[in-house]
């Protein structure tokens, strides 16, 4: 099975930096996601690190270790509009396929 | 557009009662899945299918089937829906042969079953 955690909330300022933890356990890993989610609507996909280190885009970063089983994603010069939950997911092996489980997301409040 | 479609986007039944959610996608996507999203357990998968006439369980797959007979379309049936299975259903596909990245999340479709 899986095991994927992050935290359930977190506040930061307009215009700061914000990083967002996530841990995982699990076999076969063969990939890590993050997705954004604004309240009532659909997740849109961020950013897919397969191999270790750091990708940037843009405002947004994320990093992974694979022995750590670690990844976050950073998020700079924050904006109202980043106001949103950020699900982290985690992609295994299945038969030759890819399976994805999500965590159950980190819920952030920017505030001015 | 490249886009995935649910219908209905809310729906209100009643026990025992069966229903079809509809999925489709005009990106030609291999990869499609099935997902509920419910307060405090986060995205949870019920059923994927890696193509046509392949499909298989995700995490919580009991009172739901699906069935996969065209690329474009993936519905999503419950048979005799309970009231545990109010929820939020979200439909996604993504286009990378045998993998589930990038995926592209229709709007949702509330459900309620009473």
């Amino acid at each position: 099975g899986q095991n994927i955690d992050q935290p359930t909330e977190m506040t930061a300022t307009e215009g700061a930096i914000v990083q967002i933890n996530c841990t995982y356990q699990t076999s076969g890993f063969n990939g890590l996601f993050w997705y954004q989610q604004h309240a009532g609507e659909a997740p849109t996909f961020l950013s897919y690190n397969v191999l270790d280190g750091l990708e940037e885009k843009g405002r947004f970063s994320s990093f992974l270790s694979r022995s750590k089983g670690y990844s976050y994603l950073l998020l700079k010069e924050l904006q109202m509009k980043d106001s949103a939950s950020y699900l982290c997911a985690v992609g295994m092996n299945s038969g030759g396929y890819q399976k994805v489980t999500f965590g159950t997301g980190t819920k952030l409040q920017v505030i001015p | 557009e490249a886009q995935v479609t649910q219908n209905p986007r809310y729906l209100i039944t009643v026990t025992g009662k069966k229903l079809t959610v509809t999925c489709s996608q005009n990106m030609n996507h291999e990869y499609m899945s099935w997902y509920r999203q419910d307060p405090g357990l986060g995205l949870r998968q019920i059923y994927y299918s890696m193509n046509v006439e392949v499909t298989d369980k995700g995490d919580v797959p009991e009172g739901y089937k699906v069935s996969r007979k065209e690329k474009r379309n993936f519905p999503l049936i419950l048979e005799s829906p309970s009231p545990n299975q109010t929820s939020l259903y979200f439909c996604a596909s993504s286009g990378r042969r045998g993998r589930a990245d990038t995926q592209y999340f229709g709007p949702g479709t509330r459900l309620t079953v009473l």
